[in-house]
């Protein structure tokens, strides 16, 4: 009975490759997102969804390309990995308008 | 762009002690969230304040909503082990971007 889900939890793959981040929400919201957080634990919103629509883009390069199926899902790709991009990235959802996010567990991406 | 800036950065205490810390911008918000988060885990909601000046409770929890809209305090009372972790302040002004505080780290000494 897991609310917000991802996969996989740990990634550890070559720079240059391409390499994806599954998540999924059972809580019934229309709201999903993708936070970044650092190596100093500071948490970045990336995008934002609602009902399949991005209404959330920050200054994020575009080799990062979030794809929602339905609105519980939500997945990001990312292409040509970088050593940069090593960080903990965090899927949550809400129901729009409302402030309240919940997040997933998180997906350890490590380049080498 | 805004930031809110948590502080203390990190809290050494003792079992039992209590615990303050706190969150301040320079811009207006209409909400503070405090979240919680384990080693290898997500962020968890503790409490959500909407109203200036609000203040709420949650088991040994209090926060509140500063009465300028620019600041938010989290408290814990009685610290037991499993308080241990990463404290966050976030805040929105009416829209989905949650801005996020820089973190308060709560270690427990035996």
């Amino acid at each position: 009975d897991t609310a917000v889900s991802q996969t996989p939890k740990y990634l550890v793959t070559q720079m240059g490759n391409d390499k994806s981040i599954k998540c999924e929400q059972n809580l019934g919201h229309d709201t999903m997102y993708w936070y970044k957080q650092d190596s100093k634990k500071f948490l970045k919103i990336m995008f934002s969804y609602n009902n399949k629509e991005l209404i959330i883009n920050e200054t994020v390069p575009n080799r990062f390309s979030p794809k929602s199926p339905d609105k519980a899902h939500l997945n990001l790709h990312i292409n040509s990995l970088e050593l940069g991009d090593s960080a903990v990235y965090f899927c949550a959802s809400s129901q729009r308008h409302e402030n309240e996010q919940f997040f997933g567990p998180g997906t350890r991406l490590t380049v080498l | 762009g805004q930031q809110l800036n948590q502080s203390p950065q990190s809290m050494f205490i003792q079992e039992g002690e209590d615990v303050s810390m706190n969150c301040t911008s320079s811009s207006i918000f209409n909400t503070w969230l405090w979240y919680k988060q384990d080693p290898g885990e997500g962020p968890v909601l503790l409490i959500a304040l909407y109203k200036a000046g609000e203040l709420t409770s949650n088991g040994r929890l209090t926060a509140q909503f500063g009465i300028t809209r620019k600041d938010s305090f989290l408290n814990i009372s009685a610290s037991i082990p499993s308080d241990v972790g990463i404290y966050f302040c976030a805040a929105n002004f009416g829209n989905e971007k949650l801005t996020f505080g820089t973190g308060t780290r709560l270690t427990i000494i035996p």
